[in-house]
């Protein structure tokens, strides 16, 4: 399996912009999460789905922030618009049923300027 | 005061050196995981936990659940090890893992 992929690695855009972030989860696993990384806050939970329906969306920072769900091998997470502070590393990450584990994908930086 | 809290924040150690970082947290868990993230690099998960002590390689991880307390061993640490280690818990609440700010580990050769 190639783990969890997100798209793209890295997005440069211009404050007021929409953005888009991407996951595939690995296959079979029932629950998405999406992290944010900070410097000054670590990572933080966003939000996260159990097949495929938004659970806890708590750590999302403002009605900016949407994500969704469409079926089991795709997430999206949007900002719209975008602002300087929203730049961070956005980690995807995917559990399989009946386990603890979490699986991290490589991160989306985005830098918002 | 923070749910995780990771004690040291930064360690800087001699290669061969045997490393011991903590973790303490104050909710009710069903398991501690201790992350590893290399500069600019992805998450890796080393353990997951919920109760005694796992070994993998030179890498060892302890839980004591009364005491609230994790810790994360690294006998005969290498340049390799150089990193930043995270302690997550995952609350018996539900599925969300909260994370402790992390301890970032230099080894010197």
């Amino acid at each position: 399996d190639a783990g969890v992929i997100q798209s793209p690695r890295h997005e440069v855009t211009e404050m007021g912009q929409e953005v888009t972030l991407r996951c595939k989860p690995i296959s079979g696993h029932d629950y998405l999460f999406w992290y944010r990384q900070t410097m000054m806050r670590g990572l933080e939970l966003l939000i996260y789905f159990n097949n495929n329906v938004p659970i806890d969306d708590s750590g999302m920072p403002e009605d900016r922030f949407s994500a969704k769900m469409p079926n089991a091998s795709f997430s999206t997470l949007k900002i719209q618009p975008s602002e300087p502070r929203d730049s961070a590393v956005y980690f995807c990450a995917s559990k399989p049923p009946n386990s603890y584990e979490q699986y991290f994908g490589p991160g989306t930086r985005l830098t918002v300027t | 005061k923070n749910e995780v809290e990771q004690s040291p924040q930064n360690l800087t150690a001699q290669e061969g050196e045997f490393i011991t970082i903590n973790c303490s947290y104050s909710v009710g868990i069903s398991a501690l995981h201790w992350l590893q993230q290399h500069p600019g690099g992805g998450i890796v998960s080393l353990f997951m936990l919920s109760s005694g002590k796992k070994k993998h390689g030179r890498l060892i991880a302890t839980i004591n659940i009364q005491e609230k307390h994790s810790s994360l061993h690294i006998t005969a640490s290498h340049p390799r090890d150089s990193a930043v280690y995270i302690c997550a818990v995952l609350e018996t609440s539900g599925s969300r893992l909260t994370f402790g700010e992390g301890t970032q580990l230099t080894v010197n050769p």
